[in-house]
């Protein structure tokens, strides 16, 4: 079945630093892949969808220059979290939708605990 | 505003029982349904996608039915396994952009 990766898959930083995460298809090209945010005990929230080769867009609420996202390739997303606070820790996650597939599945990869010190 | 809703109290049966879990929502015409399984510290696992014109769907022990009319769709897993013990999730797509919205999630707890 199709595969994504991420990393790092734990993370921890002081406040104010970036962290970079990235998510990768690994059995498959992906032209869309999605970024969420997941706190305890509860539901996935979609930050933004990435394009390959073109701007994210951004779930309203989602500050895009807090979270900035590059879809430089077909099986490359990365998310970073710029000048984090402790608010930012959260479990990050990505997914990617297998277009061979029939694109409406979306595959996920297994998390980014990020804890912002 | 558009709500999906899964019973937020976990669900505790027995091993070798069928398990029954709810995906209710509201305001919301999705194109499609889908079941993921979630692990704690991991992300969802895929399970099974059931179209707007499709009323039931299977593979192996799991079962899904997707009730338009109703706004309801109720995930079945038959003889129940400790491991299937795990958070499930529904999640509606088919909107632009091929978005899923997700529901919060069940927690199953089989005991044996």
């Amino acid at each position: 079945g199709a595969v994504v990766s991420q990393h790092p898959s734990r993370v921890i930083c002081k406040s104010g630093t970036s962290v970079k995460i990235e998510c990768r298809s690994l059995d498959f090209q992906a032209t869309t892949m999605f970024w969420y945010r997941q706190f305890p005990k509860q539901s996935l929230m979609l930050m933004a969808t990435s394009n390959e080769g073109s701007k994210a867009t951004y779930e309203q609420g989602v500050e895009k220059d807090k979270f900035l996202i590059n879809h430089a390739s077909l099986t490359l997303s990365t998310l970073t979290v710029t000048s984090a606070h402790p608010e930012d820790s959260s479990f990050y996650i990505c997914s990617a939708r297998d277009l061979a597939g029939g694109g409406d599945t979306q595959y996920f990869g297994p998390g980014t605990r990020l804890t912002v010190l | 505003s558009q709500k999906i809703e899964q019973n937020s109290e976990a669900l505790n049966i027995q091993e070798g029982k069928t398990a029954t879990l709810t995906c209710n929502y509201t305001n919301y015409s999705p194109a499609y349904l889908q079941w993921y399984r979630q692990d704690p510290g991991r992300g969802p696992v895929f399970l099974l996608l059931i179209r707007e014109n499709e009323k039931e769907k299977r593979k192996e022990r799991l079962k899904v039915t997707f009730d338009t009319t109703l706004k309801q769709s109720l995930f079945h897993i038959t003889a129940s396994q400790p491991a299937d013990s795990a958070t499930y999730l529904c999640a509606l797509g088919g909107n632009a952009g091929n978005m899923l919205t997700f529901g919060g999630g069940t927690r199953l707890m089989v005991k044996p």
